[in-house]
């Protein structure tokens, strides 16, 4: 099955510097590739998504790089504030619904 | 929408009892999903239903964990009997599953400890 590789487990920021959260996954024909926020007592929710036939895509200060030949996606995240602090899953997707999670990477940002 | 559900939010019991974790999907979505989330092996799917059909269950530690969906707005995952490495966060997700829309959306997890 699919398994995806998520890195670095902790990453600490300067408020106002960037963060970039790094993924690989096994299964070639993995289609879809989501990031969810997970903030403290709650449940993960999307802040976005790439489809496989997608390079990049961009939403404010987060974007997503999608690099199909090396299998490896990556969130970016830039103009970092406090309320970024969360814990970022990325996942991917083969064919149906059933995603497979990375785990997981704590983001603090220092004010 | 009030989002997905689930009740209840913390569950405190001790080893060899049943325990029934219970959550309410978005209404209308097609696709839901039970989750475990534990600081060793992370975010894991165990089940997932469509149309309240059991699709894949492989995720489905023993055959201790089971899951139903009665109905659309409905779906249970019960654990008999219970153990202390069942301790972790649950987590029930729903996804629309039509229109090209790939979203889960996740309920704020019930935290069960085994003791």
């Amino acid at each position: 099955g699919e398994n995806v590789e998520q890195h670095p487990s902790t990453l600490s920021v300067q408020e106002g510097d960037s963060a970039v959260i790094k993924c690989t996954y096994s299964d070639s024909a993995s289609n879809y590739f989501p990031w969810y926020k997970q903030e403290l007592g709650k449940g993960p929710q999307l802040i976005i998504d790439i489809r496989s036939n997608v390079g990049e895509k961009k939403d404010q200060r987060i974007a997503v790089t999608l690099n199909k030949t090396a299998k490896h996606f990556s969130l970016h995240i830039t103009e970092t504030q406090p309320e970024d602090s969360a814990v970022y899953f990325c996942a991917a997707r083969v064919g149906s619904y059933q995603l497979t999670f990375g785990k997981g990477t704590k983001l603090s940002v220092i004010p | 929408d009030a989002g997905v559900i689930q009740s209840p939010r913390h569950e405190v019991t001790e080893m060899g009892q049943e325990v029934t974790l219970r959550c309410k999907p978005i209404s209308g979505h097609d696709y839901l999903f039970w989750y475990r989330q534990t600081m060793m092996r992370g975010l894991e799917l165990l089940i997932y239903f469509n149309n309240n059909v059991p699709i894949d269950d492989s995720g489905m530690p023993e055959d201790r964990f089971s899951a139903k969906m009665p109905n659309a707005s409905f779906s249970t995952l019960k654990i008999q009997p219970s153990e202390p490495r069942d301790s972790a966060v649950y987590f029930c997700a729903s996804s629309p599953g039509t229109g090209g829309v790939n979203e889960q959306f996740f309920g704020p997890g019930t935290r069960l400890t085994v003791l």
